[in-house]
């Protein structure tokens, strides 16, 4: 059974300010990472779907990179807006099922 | 808007009764998801389908049933429900059979929120 944890649980930045968050997922039978957005009262965006040991995904402000053979994955958002501000949750898959963790809550105060 | 329609929105219901949950996958898409998000858990995988066959199972209780039409749409049945059912039911849509292979995005619906009184 997959156990994909997150950290940290919420955080609280000021705009402007770059933050990060990690993913952490059993490397054995290892397909593929996914992060997802999920605003309040929406339903999740998937952000990066990666499979390769040593990707890197950018959109915009907005980057994660992957270590398959340690099991982490860290998301980074530069110059956080406001409207950043959602849960971001990370799933990984080691066969047709994936396993989310509980999410890192960010809150970006203007 | 992802393209995953579902219906209803929200659900009200008494313990003992039966409701079923409705999806359409985006136009194409032959796999269809449904996950279940309670208070304090992350999203947990129920059972996925691919082009009308069940494909995976998760978490999903044997008073749970889903199923796959012709049509691509899916419905997830929920009997003799208990008080600890109550959730937000989502579903999601990919265009091929693997969850998590190959990078296959998923793409989520609005979900169903049931509460059970």
């Amino acid at each position: 059974i997959l156990n994909v944890e997150q950290s940290p649980q919420s955080l609280h930045v000021q705009e402007g300010d770059s933050t990060n968050f990690t993913c952490s997922f059993p490397s054995s039978n290892f397909y593929a990472l996914h992060w997802y957005r999920w605003e309040t009262a929406k339903s999740p965006e998937a952000l990066f779907v990666m499979t390769l040991n040593g990707d890197e995904k950018k959109k915009g402000r907005i980057s994660a990179t992957l270590n398959t053979k340690e099991g982490y994955s860290y998301l980074y958002i530069k110059g956080s807006q406001p409207e950043d501000s959602a849960t971001y949750l990370c799933a990984s898959s080691g066969s047709e099922k994936l396993v989310f963790g509980k999410g890192t809550k960010l809150t970006v105060n203007p | 808007d992802s393209g995953v329609t579902q219906t209803p929105k929200h659900l009200i219901t008494a313990t003992g009764q039966r409701v079923t949950l409705r999806c359409s996958p985006r136009s194409g898409d032959l796999s269809v998801y449904w996950y279940q998000q309670s208070l304090d858990q992350g999203l947990q995988f129920l059972i996925q389908y691919y082009n009308g066959e069940e494909r995976a199972k998760g978490n999903i209780l044997e008073r749970f049933s889903a199923q796959q039409f012709p049509d691509l749409h899916s419905e997830l049945n929920l009997s003799s429900l208990e008080l600890g059912d109550s959730a937000l039911y989502f579903c999601a849509s990919s265009p091929w059979t693997s969850g998590g292979r190959r990078g296959n995005e998923q793409f989520f619906g609005p979900g169903t929120r049931l509460t059970v009184l």
